[in-house]
């Protein structure tokens, strides 16, 4: 089983920043990797899957990156909305399915 | 537009019993895996169960293995959990969710959640 480690834990940045959170597995998940954002009160919403595409609807700002065991999850220019906790998620152990601790992301 | 509504949650006692719905409209329910996750008070995400389109292939996470069962009716466009013998570490929101059509590993898109607790 592949465990997935985020970090950091909590991220602080003003807005136009560049946001870069890291992912990373303890065995390859090959480019089987997505990422979700959950805001407070909400459930998580798909932003990348396979490591690089776009979900439907996901705005240009957000971008994947990496294979194997090291992945990225950049926001280009964060915005206020994008305040929230963010997982990365594997499935590389069918079926189970698991998520890293998260990121938090904090707008200044 | 995609819509999941969960319901059923509520408070229930260690060793009890309690059973989930979500109605799923927007789509072709009957073409996509389907599949409940929760997540305790204050912490990340959890998978529970998986159940393919035509209710063939089901899956669980060992925590729940014997005492939950997913189930689903394409006719109603419906999904359940059937939960029994909880634990007050079943206490969670729980979701369900749409597997992204053809990938087996990712959920596009997510209920609302409904809240169970377990708790005498």
């Amino acid at each position: 089983e592949s465990v997935l480690t985020q970090s950091p834990a909590t991220l602080s940045l003003s807005p136009g920043e560049r946001a870069t959170l890291s992912c990373r597995a303890s065995h390859s998940v090959i480019h089987y990797l997505g990422w979700y954002q959950q805001k407070p009160g909400q459930a998580p919403r798909l932003l990348i899957y396979d490591a690089s595409k776009r979900a439907t609807g996901i705005p240009a700002r957000f971008s994947g990156s990496g294979s194997g065991t090291d992945f990225t999850l950049t926001i280009s220019s964060l915005e206020p909305e994008d305040s929230a906790i963010y997982y990365c998620q594997q499935r590389s152990n069918w079926p189970l399915v698991t998520f890293g601790g998260g990121t938090k992301v904090e707008i200044k | 537009e995609v819509q999941l509504v969960e319901s059923g949650g509520g408070l229930v006692k260690p060793g009890g019993s309690l059973r989930l719905s979500c109605a799923a409209s927007g789509f072709d329910f009957s073409g996509y895996s389907m599949d409940w996750l929760r997540q305790a008070p204050g912490k990340g995400l959890e998978w529970v169960s998986t159940i393919s389109s035509n209710g063939r292939y089901i899956y669980y996470v060992d925590s729940v293995k014997g005492r939950f069962t997913i189930s689903r009716d394409n006719f109603k466009n419906s999904l359940y959990l059937e939960m029994s013998s909880l634990r007050d570490e079943d206490t969670a929101l729980y979701y369900c969710a749409r597997e992204l059509d053809g990938s087996g590993t990712y959920l596009d898109y997510w209920g609302q959640g409904t809240l169970v607790t377990v708790s005498s």
